[in-house]
Parts: structure tokens; C-alpha cells; sequence
């Protein structure tokens, strides 16, 4: 079946570090890669996607390119903020629209 | 943006008893709500669809006699664990998918609810 993994945390980075979160997957077929975020005490949020093979998808900073010769959708920023800490889940869509496949989630602290 | 409430969001309970927890979509209407379990440090387990109108789809393993999903409106999604047990202890979340149906990231999901049994 379906599997995600990603790298185990917590990550701990100064503020403006480099960030790489890890994500690589298991699926048949092309499925989408999403990278969710869950800030304390919300919901997890989208924070970006893509949904075919050697694209980028990003949003506020964070990049992550569909890379399915190495089944891997890793996240990146190039300048973390306080703020950016939070859960980061990957997750996948395979076959089953609708139907999300979930890594195990990686805790990230920002320092000032 | 599209907003999901759950409540309660801590519960506590005794072994045997039953605990219903509730899965709102305030500013949209849903017609597919997903529910998910996650244990501590692990990633979130599907354990049903459920479709307003209709019963839900379970995961293989997951016992629908003890997880009792019931999607009566297009707004509201419950979860009943009947006869909880210390095993139940978990943290359950849930996703809704807005009338306009598409694909997962059109999906929003809840705060989720603790709950723990002695």
C-alpha cells in the first residue's frame, strides 16, 4: 500500500537558518504530494502541493519539489522565522481520491 | 478561510462508557468528512469516510461496531466510541471536503479531540 516517511525530529534552528524537512513515498501509479502544517492548538493547514513530477509547489517561503525518480518530496526554506515553528506533516493522494496518506509528522522549533 | 471545529477538544472518561465527539463545518457545507487517529509521535491513521446521507466506509481494521460515524447534516459528522477502553487513548481528527467535492486540498481539517480513557 500507500507510505510516507519522513525524517525523524524534533528539528531545533536558529532563527534565519536552513530548513530541510525529508519526505519520501511509497505509491502506485502518480499520486499528489502535500506538505501540511499544524500550528498549537489549530487544525493541520495546506501548505503546499504538487501534483505531478518535477513540479515545485510553494507558499510563504517554503519550497518543495515532486521529484519521482527518488520518490521524494522534500521540504525546504532558506530562512526560517519564530513562527514557522510548528508540526510539519507530508502527506500523499494515491488511487483513492480524496484519501490522504500521512508521515508520522516532524516537530520544528525556531529560536530567536 | 473554511474553518472546522471539534468538541470537545479534551475528554476524559472511564473504561466502558461511551464518548461521542463532534465534527462541525462552520462556513461550508460538507459532503464527505474524513475521521483520522493519531498516536503519540506517529502519523495520522484514515479510519473512515463518511458521506452525509449514507453509511460510512471503514478502513480495514477498524472496528465500525466500536467506531459508530453518523454524517446526518451537511455541516455536522459525529464519532461515537462505544465501550471505550484504555486502548482507545488517542487523538482523533477530523477533515471535511466542501460540497464542490475536488481533491484533497480541498480538505480542512479540525483541531482534533483528546481523548483519554482510565
Amino acid at each position: 500500500g500507500d507510505s510516507v516517511t519522513q525524517m525523524e525530529g524534533p528539528v531545533t534552528l536558529s532563527e534565519e537558518a536552513f530548513l530541510t524537512i525529508n519526505c519520501t513515498y511509497t505509491a502506485t501509479g502518480y499520486p499528489s504530494l502535500f506538505w501540511y502544517v499544524q500550528y498549537p492548538g489549530e487544525g493541520l493547514q495546506l501548505l503546499l502541493k504538487a501534483t505531478k513530477a518535477d513540479d515545485k509547489g510553494s507558499n510563504k517561503g517554503f519550497e518543495a519539489t515532486y521529484r519521482k525518480e527518488t520518490t521524494s518530496f522534500h521540504l525546504e526554506k532558506g530562512s526560517v522565522q519564530v513562527s514557522d515553528s510548528a508540526v510539519y506533516f507530508c502527506a500523499l493522494e494515491g488511487t483513492s481520491y480524496g484519501k490522504l496518506t500521512f508521515g508520522q509528522g516532524t516537530i520544528l522549533t525556531v529560536h530567536p | 478561510g473554511a474553518v472546522v471545529s471539534q468538541h470537545p477538544s479534551w475528554v476524559i472518561c472511564k473504561s466502558g462508557t461511551s464518548v461521542k465527539i463532534e465534527c462541525r463545518s462552520l462556513d461550508f457545507q460538507a459532503t464527505t468528512m474524513f475521521w483520522y487517529r493519531q498516536f503519540p509521535k506517529q502519523s495520522l491513521m484514515l479510519m473512515a469516510t463518511s458521506n452525509e446521507g449514507s453509511k460510512a466506509t471503514y478502513e480495514q481494521g477498524v472496528e465500525k461496531d466500536k467506531f459508530l460515524i453518523n454524517h446526518a447534516s451537511l455541516t455536522l459528522s459525529t464519532l461515537t466510541v462505544t465501550s471505550a477502553h484504555p486502548e482507545d487513548s488517542s487523538f482523533y481528527i477530523c477533515s471535511a471536503r466542501d460540497v464542490a467535492g475536488g481533491p484533497s486540498d480541498t480538505q480542512y481539517f479540525g483541531p482534533g479531540t483528546r481523548l483519554t480513557v482510565l
